[in-house]
């Protein structure tokens, strides 16, 4: 079973601060994806990343896969109220399954 | 239009109930999936479906029992219901069943067990 670690699990900032978000495995993954909750709502997609060491900008969030394609990070700078909600990686395995990871709650406040 | 739409959004039940829980898709896509959410917010995939053929089938108890009438539907059948089952379902959809595709979530059906 591929299981992908999130950390932190909750993260309680105030709005203006910077943080980062990490997902890790022992696997590797042909790609990975990352995606927002919100609460009520399915998860939204808001990144694929492929290749090893790719870096994507969305904004003010940055998404990074690590080099062996075990690892990701999303970093998001100055962070706003509308970033609060649940954020989900899920990387591409073996016979093409999407597993997701266990998740990171984010809060920010004014 | 709503491009995943599960039914109904929130279920309570007793134990030992029969209850099922609708989805369509209405993006033509290939692939339909249902995902159980549980307390934690942990994702879980249960089943894949690409075009009316099961493709994925996780550990997953017999109770539960998945039909694809077509490609745009997935269905998803709950026999003698459990505390346990409790849990978020979430149906989604993609174009391929590849694994690398964007999924596309309904908003999730709330199923309470008491």
């Amino acid at each position: 079973t591929q299981l992908l670690e999130q950390s932190p699990q909750f993260l309680s900032i105030q709005e203006g601060e910077n943080l980062t978000v990490y997902c890790n495995s022992s696997s590797v993954f042909s790609s990975l994806q990352w995606y927002r909750q919100e609460p009520g709502e399915g998860p939204v997609l808001l990144v694929t990343v492929v290749t090893g060491g790719e870096v994507k900008k969305l904004k003010r969030l940055t998404f990074q896969f690590g080099d062996a394609r075990k690892d990701s990070s999303l970093h998001i700078t100055a962070a706003q109220p509308g970033d609060t909600g649940l954020y989900l990686c899920a990387g591409t395995g073996t016979a093409s399954k999407l597993t997701f990871g266990t998740g990171t709650r984010l809060q920010v406040t004014l | 239009d709503t491009a995943v739409s599960q039914t109904p959004k929130y279920l309570v039940t007793q134990m030992g109930n029969d209850k099922s829980i609708k989805c369509e898709q209405n993006l033509g896509h290939d692939t339909m999936y249902w995902y159980k959410q549980d307390s934690k917010k942990f994702l879980k995939i249960m089943f894949s479906y690409n075009n009316k053929e099961l493709i994925i089938n996780e550990t997953v108890p017999n109770r539960f029992s998945p039909k694809s009438p077509d490609k745009a539907h997935l269905n998803l059948h709950i026999n003698s219901l459990e505390l346990g089952d409790s849990a978020v379902y979430f149906c989604a959809s993609s174009w391929t069943s590849s694994g690398t595709g964007e999924l596309f979530f309904g908003e999730g059906s709330r199923l309470t067990v008491l």
